[in-house]
């Protein structure tokens, strides 16, 4: 397909465990980020990814998360001995550069359980 | 860095009653604003965008948006909404070079 796509869709894990949560985003576009949506709540910004330049990690709540992108194309998001809190659907998004750079393309997401 | 504020979390609106969902950023230098909607269920999708020229801006499904220079503000309207209209909200902002920055949202809840 043409769209951003996220596997797995859904994820079931048990506490300590690690997960590896996978982007592939639209092919060309440059810019890629991780969002965290808990249920009910809004956006939480993970990182952000822009061609090669440094990605921005501001948004990593821990350094049980991290996350790498090869090149411009496939993007994982690990997050280590999983905890209950981190229970969430994982949002990948990607754009093309300049004045369609806030023109983001969003997948379905990863839901995450911690049991 | 800009942000973006959204002041309210919740709007509770009538069916067929008008609707204004508020959005204020800062930024010092030109900025494009967004709009964003997250149907029950679905994902986020782009409905509508500021880049230049007018500061009204449409979406094909009856809102509006006005940008607002002064107050630093991109409001997001419908003169009359619908059940389906139902959704989670986010205002979003761009500053040229930087990563788009999103509101925290508002859900818009019509009732019949």
């Amino acid at each position: 397909g043409a769209g951003v796509s996220q596997s797995p869709s859904n994820k079931v894990t048990e506490k300590g465990k690690d997960v590896e949560l996978r982007c592939d985003p639209i092919s060309g576009h440059t810019a890629l980020y991780w969002y965290r949506q808990r249920l009910g709540q809004g956006l939480e910004f993970l990182i952000y990814f822009q061609g090669n330049s440094a990605p921005d990690k501001s948004g990593l709540p821990s350094d049980r998360f991290s996350a790498e992108r090869t090149g411009e194309s496939v993007s994982t998001l690990t997050i280590q001995r999983t905890q209950q809190e981190d229970s969430a659907v994982y949002l990948c998004a990607s754009s093309l550069a300049g004045l369609r750079a806030g023109e983001l393309f969003f997948g379905e997401g990863s839901r995450l359980t911690v049991l | 860095a800009q942000s973006v504020t959204q002041l309210d979390s919740q709007v509770p609106v009538f069916e067929e009653a008008p609707v204004e969902l508020r959005c204020n950023y800062s930024s010092s230098v030109s900025v494009y604003l967004f709009w964003y909607v997250q149907y029950p269920n679905q994902g986020l999708q782009l409905l509508l965008k500021y880049l230049s020229g007018s500061t009204l801006v449409e979406s094909i499904n009856g809102f509006e948006a006005e940008f607002n220079k002064s107050q630093t503000s991109f409001h997001l309207r419908k003169p009359s909404v619908h059940i389906s209209d139902t959704a989670e909200y986010f205002c979003a902002v761009l500053k040229a070079g930087n990563m788009l920055t999103f509101g925290g949202g508002t859900r818009l809840m019509v009732k019949p």
